[in-house]
């Protein structure tokens, strides 16, 4: 199996633009997912299939690829972004893909 | 609207079986071309794949639980349940379901809504 590699903390000023990325072998081969989680409440989903926004979320939210490197950027970031974002895609074991996760970014604005 | 509520308990006892339900309203699992799934997340860490299951039975696994792990869906109540045997301290986490959307016939794809979440601690 292989790892998916996150930033542990990514810090912005309000306004700016967050990028946070999501770094794997196997990512130009599988699709990624973002999510974002906050202490609480359920996780919502982002971003699918790389560069889909999912539905009901801003336009600010955004993903890209970039050969073994995902992103997923958040423009004009807000106090309200604040939270920890995981990025997911899959791994192969035992004949068939799995899911996997990246460790997480605590993204911090302020 | 998808509405995902989860039950159970929150503390279990080491060596015994957590279970926990996931009662979905707002879709039919029984009519959904979705996988439902469990996942979690230990206390500082992050998150982790339990498994997946379709209406009709077929489940996927994370190799690493699959020795302890049994999901299932009823159909009849629209339903997901979770049981994890021999649980060790090592398993206290925050679960999750949530309806695991696939592009083909099987996972992984994405997880587009999900459940609060249930702590589970696993305790004498």
């Amino acid at each position: 199996s292989y790892e998916l590699t996150q930033p542990s903390s990514v810090s912005v000023s309000p306004g700016q633009t967050a990028r946070i990325t999501c770094s794997g072998d196997d990512l130009p081969t599988h699709y990624t997912s973002w999510y974002q989680l906050k202490p609480g409440q359920a996780p919502v989903l982002l971003i699918f299939s790389d560069t889909e926004r999912a539905s009901g979320i801003p336009e600010r939210f955004s993903g890209s690829t970039s050969g073994t490197i995902v992103t997923l950027t958040i423009s004009a970031a807000q106090a309200a972004d604040e939270g920890d974002y995981y990025c997911q895609s899959s791994d192969r074991i035992e004949g068939y893909s799995h899911v996997i996760f990246g460790g997480g970014t605590r993204l911090t604005v302020l | 609207q998808l509405h995902l509520q989860q039950s159970g308990p929150g503390l279990v006892k080491p060596s015994e079986t957590l279970s926990l339900t996931c009662t979905v309203s707002g879709d039919s699992i029984s009519s959904s071309p979705s996988f439902w799934g469990w996942l979690r997340q230990p206390p500082g860490k992050g998150l982790e794949w339990i498994g997946s299951t379709f209406n009709d039975g077929t489940t996927y696994y994370n190799p690493s639980l699959k020795s302890r792990l049994t999901i299932s869906a009823d159909t009849s109540k629209n339903e997901l349940s979770l049981s994890l045997r021999s649980v060790t301290a090592a398993d206290t986490a925050i679960y999750y379901c949530a309806r695991n959307v696939v592009m083909g016939t099987a996972p992984p794809g994405y997880f587009d809504s999900w459940g609060h979440g249930t702590l589970v601690t696993v305790s004498s």
